[in-house]
């Protein structure tokens, strides 16, 4: 089975940089998904890395260890706007099933 | 030019009740998915269908049964609504080839009273 932990809240200042983790373990590696989702609003695509290291986009970048299940967001230069909750998730029987985890909800202050 | 749209955003309705959730995708994906988000927030999947066919069943009341009439919609009619119903159901849709990510419809925020 599948088992996806990340924190639950975090909170950072406007203009920092975040770090937000997730450990998972799964049975059969298809690559593992960031999203973000503000509230009220639908879960939106961030990043998806399936080989070990960095993918950077912008003032997100994503992190993947598949040898220690391990992953991770990085925000840097954060705005109001970044405060949101981020979903990790993993592709469960093939590409077609989603598990996501709790999702850590961020909030940025001024 | 809504890639996912599903409707109604908002339903409030009484126990016992039946309702239905309609969404329709114009991205060309053959799966289209039912997830709910429960009040802690936690989003998990309760159908899949590719190309109309049913391909992933979680463990969901029989109450709750989906519909795909083609493979750009995909509806969800729930019998004798519980006040455990309550919750936000998204519609969501991807390509079954690849790792690609899904796309999600703004949620149908379902209360039941």
């Amino acid at each position: 089975g599948q088992n996806i932990d990340q924190p639950t809240e975090m909170t950072a200042t406007e203009g920092a940089i975040v770090q937000i983790n997730c450990t998972y373990q799964t049975s059969g590696f298809n690559g593992l998904f960031w999203y973000q989702q503000h509230a009220g609003e639908a879960p939106t695509f961030l990043s998806y890395n399936v080989l070990d290291g960095l993918e950077e986009k912008g003032r997100f970048s994503s992190f993947l260890s598949r040898s220690k299940g391990y992953s991770y967001l990085l925000l840097k230069e954060l705005q109001m706007k970044d405060s949101a909750s981020y979903l990790c998730a993993v592709p469960s029987g093939g590409y077609n099933k989603l598990i996501f985890g709790a999702g850590t909800r961020l909030a940025v202050h001024p | 030019d809504t890639a996912v749209s599903q409707t109604p955003k908002y339903l409030v309705t009484q126990m016992g009740n039946d309702k239905s959730i309609k969404c329709e995708q114009n991205l060309g994906h053959d799966t289209m998915y039912w997830y709910k988000q429960d009040s802690k927030k936690f989003l998990k999947i309760m159908f899949s269908y590719n190309n109309k066919e049913l391909i992933i069943n979680e463990t969901v009341p029989n109450r709750f049964s989906p519909k795909s009439p083609d493979k750009a919609h995909l509806n969800l009619h729930i019998n004798s609504l519980e006040l455990g119903d309550s919750a936000v159901y998204f519609c969501a849709s991807s390509h079954s080839s690849g790792a690609t990510e899904a796309f999600f419809g703004q949620g149908t925020r379902l209360t039941v009273v």
